[in-house]
């Protein structure tokens, strides 16, 4: 069966540090992969989507940015983090044959 | 562009009883499907249930059901014999067939409360 792993699972970083957010899946190949963002109270916010190693579509403008540099592992960066950053991050998977998108147990990122 | 549109913020029900939360969606894409997740206190997102917007038939799910109603662009969640696990923030999503671009669009969720 398949799994999807996200770690650090808390964060608290000052404004101005780097960031880095790790997805990983099992149980699967060659995944679509997915970002979100959900902030206090609101729904969910996709940032980046992959369909296969180094292709990444951003969809919103802003501080981050994600990599796919193998197969079944995405990641989520800063240079230099926002207070605007703080909120609930999600990462997802799917296949490729259809819509369902599969969630991992997200990460708790404050800024200070 | 589609949009989703969750109307209560809000709900309650005695465990036991049946509830129904809304959503209502538009889209001008014609191949799509919709999506209810549950998010518990743990805050990972749950799949619930899935409709393909080409099926008239109800999607089922044990206790979990949705009234799909195209026309009026409406995909309801009814939660049967509700449980105190079942309160969670439930959100409803849409996503356009065709894996590749993958956007689910959520809606701003549903926030469901049981009573023992």
């Amino acid at each position: 069966s398949q799994t999807i792993h996200q770690w650090p699972a808390t964060l608290v970083q000052p404004v101005g540090s780097p960031l880095s957010l790790e997805c990983t899946v099992e149980g699967t190949s060659n995944p679509n992969l997915y970002w979100y963002r959900q902030a206090a109270g609101r729904g969910l916010q996709l940032l980046f989507y992959s369909v296969g190693i180094g292709q990444i579509s951003s969809e919103v403008p802003q501080n981050l940015s994600a990599s796919r540099p193998q197969d079944r592992q995405f990641i989520l960066s800063s240079k230099k983090l926002l207070l605007s950053d703080s909120g609930f991050y999600l990462c997802a998977w799917s296949t490729t044959r259809t819509d369902t998108q599969y969630f991992g147990p997200g990460t708790r990122l404050t800024v200070l | 562009a589609q949009t989703v549109t969750q109307s209560q913020p809000e709900m309650s029900v005695q465990e036991a009883e049946t509830v129904t939360l809304s959503c209502t969606y538009d889209t001008s894409e014609s191949d799509y499907y919709l999506f209810w997740y549950k998010q518990p206190p743990s805050r990972q997102m749950i799949l619930v249930i899935r409709q393909e917007a080409y099926k008239q038939q109800n999607a089922t799910e044990n206790r979990f059901s949705v009234n799909f109603q195209k026309a009026a662009k409406s995909f309801s969640l009814k939660i049967s014999d509700s449980q105190l696990g079942d309160a969670a923030m439930y959100f409803c999503a849409g996503g356009r067939n065709g894996g590749s671009q993958g956007n689910l669009i959520f809606g701003k969720g549903t926030k469901l409360s049981v009573k023992p």
